[in-house]
């Protein structure tokens, strides 16, 4: 079945500083990826959606500048959280879809959880 | 925007016990999906509904469309320890089918 797979699964840094997390389709060419954020008991909230080879679209509030999201080939999106403060501390999920019409059964990374101390 | 409230928010069963969750909406939904997540990890689909009125069963788990397409159902039955986790229904947003609204979710608590 489709895997995808997310790198790093955990990270802990220092305020003002950069870290970019990986999603990558192991095993299908994902030619939409997305990308989450969810607080400690809440839902998920959609971020941004990443499309191959054009500019990522941002939900309505998040900062395109701080919130970076590369689409370079058809197995891999980034998501880069720059100048990362505390309130940026949160668990990032990404899937991915093939784009097969009718299927909305993308699937979801394994999470990244952001510790900004 | 488009809500999905989903009640209860949360739930404490004995083992064995059948379980039932259900999640609301103000707009009408063409497409209903059920996703689990355990602690830690990312939503994996359940199940996936096409059709209002729709009834469609993966082993102890059965969803329903609501025929009025502003509602689903989440039924499991004969529950078990690993059934905990969080429940939430999600639908394809309006003007980007593949983009999806997720519910607020259901913590399901399963006591052996």
């Amino acid at each position: 079945g489709a895997v995808v797979s997310q790198h790093p699964s955990w990270v802990i840094c220092k305020s003002g500083t950069s870290v970019k997390i990986e999603c990558r389709s192991l095993d299908f060419q994902a030619t939409t990826m997305f990308w989450y954020r969810q607080f400690p008991k809440q839902s998920l909230m959609l971020m941004a959606t990443s499309n191959e080879g054009s500019k990522a679209t941002y939900e309505q509030g998040v900062e395109k500048d701080k919130f970076l999201i590369n689409h370079a080939s058809l197995t891999l999106s980034t998501l880069t959280v720059t100048s990362a403060h505390p309130e940026d501390s949160s668990f990032y999920i990404c899937s991915a879809t093939g784009g097969l019409g009718h299927n909305y059964g993308y699937t979801f990374g394994s999470g990244t959880r952001l510790t900004v101390v | 925007g488009q809500q999905l409230n989903q009640s209860p928010q949360s739930m404490f069963i004995q083992e064995g016990e059948d379980v039932s969750m259900n999640c609301t909406s103000s707009s009408i939904f063409n497409t209903w999906l059920w996703y689990k997540q355990d602690p830690g990890e990312g939503p994996v689909l359940l199940i996936a509904l096409y059709k209002a009125g729709e009834l469609t069963s993966n082993g102890r788990l059965t969803a329903q469309f609501g025929i009025t397409r502003k509602d689903s159902f989440l039924n499991i039955s004969a529950s078990i320890p690993s059934d905990v986790g969080i429940y939430f229904c999600a639908g394809p947003r309006s003007g980007g089918y593949q983009k999806v609204t997720f519910g607020t979710g259901t913590k399901l608590q399963v006591i052996p």
